[in-house]
């Protein structure tokens, strides 16, 4: 299994909405990222989980809260965002933290609307 | 601090011609080098990555880059593309300790008949 699930594909909601972005693997990696690409732009890093801890938060405003319940599963929290935060989250994972990992395994995305 | 640099946001080629995508990079030391592929609503998928050795790098789907340390370069090529090559490709920049994988702003490539 070599997959990084993401879910839902598609989010709507409105700014005083409370939901999550899920982020699942099975490939037994120890890092896992959550990414933000605005259209037609690269992805931004935003967190990075290094076995199921915090190590890196890219000064990433507080109505955004990402968990790491286990090394499988990476949630992302979502209260009180902006229009502006409409974009695509990417998930991904590696084997082992940082980029002498090797290969990144990026998910589908979750495509987020904020109304 | 570390960045890339792709020159060409869009690129069109026929199909069956040869393919060239341009990335130069920022390091202050050795970089790890990814080339990564995004179809449209996809995530992301890595064609090719270099960390040392040999500066020509085979991939998946018949591409190579090649590194050069002189011109802070690390180019994507392919001999002959096909109709499913039409993607956004990302070139990243990371090195050893570095969780950070930073990626270049992408080259739109379109292919016609």
């Amino acid at each position: 299994d070599t997959e990084v699930t993401q879910t839902p594909k598609h989010l709507v909601m409105g700014m005083t909405n409370k939901k999550s972005l899920k982020c699942e693997q099975h490939m037994g990696h120890r890092a896992m990222y959550w990414y933000k690409q605005k259209a037609k732009k690269p992805p931004e890093l935003m967190f990075v989980y290094s076995y199921e801890k915090l190590s890196i938060n890219e000064s990433v405003p507080s109505r955004f809260s990402p968990e790491c319940p286990n090394s499988s599963l990476l949630n992302l929290h979502l209260h009180a965002l902006q229009p502006e935060d409409s974009a695509l989250y990417l998930c991904a994972s590696s084997q082992t933290p940082g980029t002498a990992g090797g290969e990144l395994f990026f998910g589908e995305g979750s495509r987020l609307t904020v109304l | 601090a570390q960045s890339v640099t792709q020159p060409d946001i869009h690129i069109t080629v026929s199909e069956g011609a040869s393919l060239e995508l341009r990335c130069n990079y920022s390091y202050g030391a050795t970089p790890y080098l990814f080339w990564y592929v995004q179809s449209p609503g996809q995530g992301l998928q890595l064609l090719l990555k270099y960390f040392s050795g040999d500066t020509l790098v085979q991939g998946i789907k018949g591409f190579e880059a090649e590194f050069k340390r002189s011109q802070s370069s690390f180019n994507l090529r392919k001999p002959s593309v096909h109709w499913s090559d039409a993607a956004e490709y990302f070139c990243a920049v990371g090195g050893f300790g570095n969780e950070k994988l930073t990626f270049g702003t992408g080259t739109r490539l379109t292919i016609i008949p």
